[in-house]
């Protein structure tokens, strides 16, 4: 357990569908994280927020919608997705923005496109 | 793209040292070297960090070389839960928070 859980931990989705992944922190962290690892390709940073603000967002498709409604809740909302987005979905939080901490990482939500 | 070279694999006998090298030869003077590794099918765990001295803790320790361009990662006495895929990174920190740019990473293969 590392305080931070992602739901699901799988889903399968059809291309029009709309889903969400949700993730929870327990750590009183806040920065929290999205992160996409496909198959063998290293994890790709998609979204940060800072504070419940988002404050990077590294060219990901509008297809992908993140929501902070609070430091401890981020949420991964997915639209017309492709069969290419299914992946491993991680969530993580950190401790301060400007710090030097670690971040902890969920379990992450597999996902499959069909 | 990441700032760290890791070989792609590596094995390691069961009760033996190993020792996980990584090259960061454009570390800036304000960047940490932080070690996570990712067992099969769950998230990145954090393992140690480090900015100039080396690092112990429970898991592992940390050397890192003088001029900061090349780091080890020593786990003292390995077991096959040790098995995982080892990233070495360079923080990329600004205000917004710890911006973790994951490389490849080296593969352990610990063995009996």
């Amino acid at each position: 357990e590392t305080g931070v859980t992602q739901t699901p931990r799988h889903l399968v989705m059809g291309m029009t569908n709309k889903k969400s992944l949700k993730c929870e922190q327990h750590l009183g962290h806040n920065a929290m994280y999205w992160y996409k690892q496909s198959a063998k390709k290293p994890l790709e940073l998609m979204f940060v927020y800072s504070l419940e603000e988002r404050v990077e967002n590294n060219s990901v498709p509008s297809r992908f919608s993140p929501e902070c409604p609070n430091s401890s809740h981020l949420f991964l909302h997915l639209h017309t997705l492709q069969p290419e987005d299914s992946a491993l979905y991680l969530c993580a939080s950190s401790q301060d923005p400007g710090m030097n901490t670690e971040a902890f990482f969920g379990q992450g939500t597999r996902l499959t496109v069909v | 793209d990441a700032k760290t070279t890791q070989p792609p694999s590596m094995d390691c006998a069961e009760g033996r040292a190993a020792n996980l090298p990584c090259n960061h030869s454009t570390i800036s003077g304000n960047e940490y070297v932080y070690w996570y590794r990712q067992i099969h099918s769950q998230g990145p765990q954090y393992i140690i960090h480090g900015l100039k001295n080396n690092e112990t803790n429970e898991m592992a320790s940390l050397i890192i070389t003088e001029d900061r361009k090349s780091s080890t990662l020593i786990l003292p006495h390995a077991t096959l839960r040790d098995t995982a895929v080892y990233y070495c990174i360079v923080s990329d920190l600004n205000n917004a928070g710890n911006m973790l740019t994951f490389g490849g990473g080296t593969r352990l293969m610990v063995k009996p």
